[in-house]
């Protein structure tokens, strides 16, 4: 059946510091998001992407944060300059369509910034 | 704004008894609601959702949710609970954009031989 991965599984890094956060989407998948779930809180929607761009985000999806498909299978969550807050778990989706359509989830990459 | 709402952080059932999760959401139109479940180091999987129509659906794994539009709710069940089920239950809104899905705080089920 097919998946959706992300790596790294886990993230350190340090405060201040750059970081790429990579998922493969279901390959037929034509809508991707990226929601994450800071430790014993909700899981929280962050942005979702379609046709290249960015169809809707959440207040927490600021100016530090981008998304990008490079090619024909990444998508990529980048957070400029890291803080300790977004020390999170963050989980990559896809979903062949949208409104009914299911969104399914990656394993997570659990980023811990120091 | 969307909300969700699951009361219960913590449920323990013995393994073979009845088991439901209680789910209220807030929203102002029809609601398209999901149930995911997400075991240690996985990630979320979805259980079932409704949309419109039977407001009973089941789902994989034995489970199944009934909408109840005047009482905002989305109740999972299952019959019989096997050591297996034992999770982190997430039940979640879908906005008419069906960009974004709102979470509720989930309930953690242990399951006791």
């Amino acid at each position: 059946e097919p998946e959706v991965t992300q790596t790294p599984s886990h993230q350190v890094t340090q405060m201040g510091q750059e970081v790429i956060l990579r998922c493969v989407p279901i390959s037929n998948h034509l809508y991707f998001y990226w929601y994450r779930q800071i430790l014993g809180q909700k899981v929280e929607f962050l942005v979702s992407f379609y046709n290249n761009e960015i169809s809707e985000k959440s207040e927490i999806f600021d100016d530090q944060f981008s998304v990008e498909r490079p090619d024909g299978s990444n998508f990529t969550l980048k957070i400029r300059s890291t803080k300790l807050e977004d020390s999170a778990m963050y989980f990559c989706a896809s979903s062949e369509g949208y409104l009914t359509d299911t969104q399914y989830f990656g394993p997570g990459t659990r980023l811990t910034v120091l | 704004a969307q909300s969700v709402t699951q009361p219960d952080i913590h449920i323990t059932v013995s393994e073979g008894a009845s088991l439901e999760l209680r789910c209220n959401y807030s929203y102002g139109a029809t609601p398209y609601l999901f149930w995911y479940v997400q075991s240690p180091g996985q990630g979320l999987q979805l259980l079932l959702k409704y949309f419109s129509g039977d407001t009973l659906v089941q789902g994989i794994k034995g489970f199944e949710a009934e909408f109840k539009r005047s009482q905002s709710s989305f109740n999972l069940r299952k019959p019989s609970v096997h050591w297996s089920d034992a999770a982190e239950y997430f039940c979640a809104v879908g906005n008419n954009a069906g960009n974004m899905l709102t979470f509720g705080g989930g309930t953690r089920l242990m399951v006791k031989p």
